[in-house]
């Protein structure tokens, strides 16, 4: 069974640029959530989708704003990019919300703010 | 979500069971324990995780105090590809919503061969 795919690995852009970031959840898995890890702040939640809404959503700037497909596969995208949005963002997946099924996680896209 | 307390780090000679301990004493009845572990550059790996039983799979056995205030993280026989960061969690369910989940330092664990 395929585990969470994010695409690209890594991605360097500049300040003011926009970014969209792809996940693709494991075969029926149906909630996707999105963390972003630095060193300094550790795993921070971003926000989190299922079945196409947006159910819980963490504590960043509206900058930072998600969807979710038909076929559960997600986006993330960050607008006007700062140098502090540098980071490993990561996907992880799960069954269902609500459930003791645990997240599993992608390898993350490296984003890094020139 | 309970806080846990980890130690910053520990070693384990290779071939020998690594015993990664955990501390929520502030654990309630609905928070599952969750083990986690993030090698360098990769995303964080899910383990293992149990609410009061002791559990078993491929990767590792969790055991959980009768009180549940602290748990253990065995990995029978390190590998040089155990060494990682290993993170503990506690984390409780409310219906219809996937709870984020939040990491702690972690303990980093190196296999020494």
């Amino acid at each position: 069974k395929a585990g969470v795919t994010q695409t690209p690995r890594y991605l360097i852009k500049t300040r003011g640029q926009q970014v969209t970031l792809s996940c693709s959840p494991i075969s029926g898995h149906r909630s996707v959530s999105w963390y972003q890890q630095t060193p300094g702040q550790g795993l921070q939640f971003l926000f989190e989708y299922f079945s196409e809404t947006q159910r819980n959503k963490g504590n960043f700037p509206g900058r930072f704003s998600g969807r979710q497909f038909s076929n559960s596969r997600s986006e993330m995208n960050v607008s006007t990019l700062e140098l502090g949005d540098s980071a490993l963002y990561l996907c992880a997946s799960s069954l269902a919300g609500g459930t003791n099924q645990p997240q599993h996680f992608g390898d993350g896209t490296r984003l890094s703010i020139l | 979500d309970a806080k846990t307390t980890q130690p910053p780090s520990m070693d384990c000679a290779e071939g020998r069971a690594a015993n990664l301990p955990c501390n929520h004493s502030t654990i309630s009845g609905n928070e599952y324990v969750y083990w986690y572990r993030q090698i360098h550059s990769q995303g964080p790996q899910y383990i293992i995780h149990g609410l009061k039983n002791n559990e078993t799979n491929e990767m590792a056995s969790l055991i959980i105090t009768e009180d549940r205030k602290s748990s253990t993280l065995i990995l029978p026989h390190a590998t040089l590809r155990d060494t990682a960061v290993y993170y503990c969690i506690v984390r409780v369910f409310s219906s219809g919503s996937a709870r984020q989940l939040t990491f702690g330092s972690g303990t980093q664990l190196t296999v020494l061969p």
